[in-house]
């Protein structure tokens, strides 16, 4: 158990609609990270963070922010949910090592956007 | 960029059969490397990982992954597999990006274990 929770794990809601995703650490680590899952895409970067309030964009961050305002805490926003963000969305954090890390995974939270 | 392969989308296999899971990676710079596992439902699990020396390296449940430079491959490989092997498999590369180093994934294969 890597002490990773995200909330919520399910959630439908409708296009326009503001969604704001969490993930909460137990382990203090430093590095944490969104990722979106999707058939035939496989897992893609969002935005990470490499400590309190410094956050950077992924792969696929557009429609998306991020904040992080304690160490513990990385949320992820959808100002205004759209179809294509239907997705399952994973949280992940790395203790941050000289070298690029093992990731510690979340459950996932499964989002539909109608 | 970076960028990672996976050309199988999905392998069927018997159980006790060997396994081979194929991968291939473009990056510039020494290639840190992955393979990933994820069970129905869940989050991805590391299985094994490469950083430098020994190119044949082992991890969790049996499996291991040789690192081939000239090739740009980190086939990941089983003897003999097991019915609580079947699962997603997803192989990455590591990237050192403004204040972190981040994984960039694969498309994923998706393995079928047949009694």
């Amino acid at each position: 158990d890597a002490g990773i929770t995200q909330s919520p794990r399910h959630k439908v809601t409708e296009t326009g609609t503001p969604v704001t995703l969490r993930c909460h650490q137990t382990e203090n680590h430093r590095y944490m990270y969104w990722y979106r899952q999707d058939p035939g895409h496989g897992l893609r970067l969002i935005h990470y963070s490499y400590g309190v309030k410094d956050t950077d964009k992924g792969e696929v961050s557009d429609g998306y922010s991020v904040s992080r305002s304690k160490t513990e805490d990385f949320l992820l926003t959808l100002e205004s949910a759209t179809s294509s963000q239907t997705s399952v969305y994973f949280c992940a954090i790395s203790a941050g090592l000289a070298l690029p890390g093992e990731l510690f995974f979340g459950e996932g939270s499964r989002l539909t956007v109608l | 960029a970076q960028s990672v392969t996976q050309p199988d989308i999905h392998i069927t296999v018997s159980e006790g059969a060997s396994l081979e899971l194929r991968c291939n990676y473009s990056y510039g710079a020494t290639p840190y490397l992955f393979w990933y596992v994820q069970s129905p439902g869940q989050g991805l699990q590391l299985l094994l990982k490469y950083f430098s020396g020994d190119t044949l390296v082992q991890g969790i449940k049996g499996f291991e992954a040789e690192f081939k430079r000239s090739q740009s491959s980190f086939n990941l490989r089983k003897p003999s597999v097991h019915w609580s092997d079947a699962a997603e498999y997803f192989c990455a590369v590591g990237v050192s990006q403004t204040g972190a180093n981040n994984l960039f994934f694969g498309t994923g294969t998706r393995l079928t274990v047949i009694p």
